[in-house]
């Protein structure tokens, strides 16, 4: 079966520092791959989404990239961390065959 | 992908069918309409989808108008773990491309 996984679950980090958020994907190749973030009290926000190796969409302009260096990794990045850039971050995959996506249990991050 | 509005927020009384609505008029034909729900501090997880027919799963049942132009979604005995955000999306299926929600309604299944 397919899992998700995404870590690490809670993070505190000075503003300023760089940012490293990775998942990964068992059990299917060559899926769809996303992130989201949801601010305090916020919907979900698309911020990147992959649909192959190198294949990076940017939906919003900000403060983070994207980058998927294996078919079923997915690594979200800063380099200097803004106190907006806090809220949770969710990874999500959706594979071919499959018409709904799977999400992680999601990162919370806060910008000190 | 179409639009879709969705009430904020509801109420339900705990083992009552919970209905929550979802209007989307600019739907095409081969979009579909897909029910997923968050429960505080988790992950969104599916619920169920359809195009046409009313469906019906282990969780719920999802009943879409015969000019698709708005749908419900039930859950036929509701208890307080049903207390999340629920979100309804249209879209056309299997296509490779982004995921887009709404602010979905707040459900708060009362004891």
């Amino acid at each position: 079966s397919q899992t998700i996984h995404q870590w690490p679950a809670t993070l505190v980090q000075p503003v300023g520092s760089p940012l490293s958020l990775e998942c990964t994907v068992e059990g299917t190749s060559n899926p769809n791959l996303y992130w989201y973030r949801q601010a305090a009290g916020r919907g979900l926000q698309l911020l990147f989404y992959s649909v192959g190796i190198g294949q990076i969409s940017s939906e919003v302009p900000q403060n983070l990239s994207a980058s998927r260096p294996q078919d079923r990794q997915f690594i979200l990045s800063s380099k200097k961390l803004l106190l907006s850039d806090s809220g949770f971050y969710l990874c999500a995959w959706k594979g071919r065959l499959n018409t709904e996506a799977f999400f992680g249990q999601g990162t919370r991050l806060t910008v000190v | 992908d179409a639009k879709t509005t969705q009430p904020p927020s509801m109420d339900c009384a705990e083992g009552r069918a919970a209905n929550l609505p979802c209007n989307h008029s600019t739907i095409s034909g081969n979009e579909y309409v897909y029910w997923y729900r968050q429960i505080h501090s988790q992950g969104p997880q599916y619920i169920i989808h359809g195009l046409k027919n009313n469906e019906t799963n282990e969780m719920a049942s999802l009943i879409i108008t015969e000019d698709r132009k708005s749908s419900t979604l039930i859950l036929p005995h509701a208890t307080l773990r049903d207390t999340a955000v629920y979100y309804c999306i249209v879209r056309v299926a299997n296509r490779d491309d982004k995921i887009i929600f709404g602010k979905g309604t707040r459900l708060h299944i009362l004891p």
